[in-house]
C-alpha cells in the first residue's frame, strides 16, 4: 500500500485567491511530481524533484510554483487562482531508480470561480 | 513530437477477454508502463515492459514490441470490477514519462 497524501481532497475558491496543495510522503522516495488531469485527457507534468532542494518545471507552462525543503513534503502553491486552472492535481513520487513506477496519491481536484 | 496513441473507449463482456493497444513515438525509449485508474480515483501500477515480449502477471499480461512501436494490455476473465481507464506511458530518452489520453473500458454483464 503506498503512502502517499494529498490535501485537500476537493477545493472551490474564488478568482484571484493564493492557494496551496500539499502532498507528503513516508516511503522516503528521492523523485516526486505534480501532475495536471483534466477528464479524458493525458497527465501533464507541471514540476518535479528529484530531492531535497531540487525543483525542475515540466512540460506544461504553469503559474505555479513549488518546494522541497524537506524530502516527504512537496506542495503546490498557486499565486492568483484563475478559472483556467480548474483541475485535477496528482501529486506522485518514486524511487530513485529510472524504471521505477509511480505511487500516486488520492488527488486535488480545485474548482476555480 | 512526441505522441501516444490509445482508443478512446472499448466495450467488452464480463469473463471475456480484451486487448487494449497502445503505439507510441518518442524520443528514446526507457520502458514502458500501464496504469489503471478507476473514475474519481489516482492511477495504479499495473505492469512494466522494457524487453521485447510478453509479461504475465494474473489475468493481466502486457506485450513490447519496440521495433514497431507498440505495446498491448491483455485482460483475460474480465470482471466488473475491471471498468476503468487504462494509461500507457512511455518513459523517454530524459527518462520523462509521456502518458497516452487512455482507454476507457467498459464491462457490461
Amino acid at each position: 500500500e503506498a503512502d502517499i497524501y494529498q490535501t485537500p481532497r476537493y477545493l472551490v475558491i474564488g478568482t484571484g485567491k493564493k492557494i496551496t496543495l500539499e502532498c507528503s510522503q513516508t516511503m522516503g522516495h528521492d523523485k516526486m511530481y505534480w501532475y495536471q488531469q483534466d477528464p479524458g485527457m493525458e497527465l501533464h507534468l507541471i514540476h518535479y524533484s528529484y530531492g531535497v532542494n531540487s525543483t525542475e518545471k515540466g512540460d506544461l507552462s504553469s503559474e505555479s510554483t513549488v518546494s522541497r525543503i524537506r524530502t516527504e513534503h512537496f506542495p503546490l502553491t498557486l499565486e492568483s487562482a484563475r478559472p483556467s486552472h480548474t483541475s485535477q492535481y496528482l501529486c506522485a513520487s518514486s524511487e530513485g531508480r529510472d524504471t521505477g513506477e509511480l505511487f500516486f496519491g488520492e488527488g486535488s481536484r480545485l474548482t476555480v470561480l | 513530437g512526441q505522441n501516444i496513441d490509445q482508443p478512446t473507449e472499448m466495450t467488452a463482456t464480463e469473463g471475456a477477454i480484451v486487448q487494449i493497444n497502445c503505439t507510441y513515438q518518442t524520443s528514446g525509449f526507457n520502458g514502458l508502463f500501464w496504469y489503471q485508474q478507476h473514475a474519481g480515483e489516482a492511477p495504479t501500477f499495473l505492469s512494466y515492459n522494457v524487453l521485447d515480449g510478453l509479461e504475465e502477471k494474473g489475468r493481466f499480461s502486457s506485450f513490447l514490441s519496440r521495433s514497431k512501436g507498440y505495446s498491448y494490455l491483455l485482460l483475460k476473465e474480465l470482471q466488473m470490477k475491471d471498468s476503468a481507464s487504462y494509461l500507457c506511458a512511455v518513459k523517454d530518452s530524459n527518462y520523462q514519462l509521456i502518458w497516452g489520453a487512455g482507454t476507457k473500458l467498459i464491462i457490461k454483464p
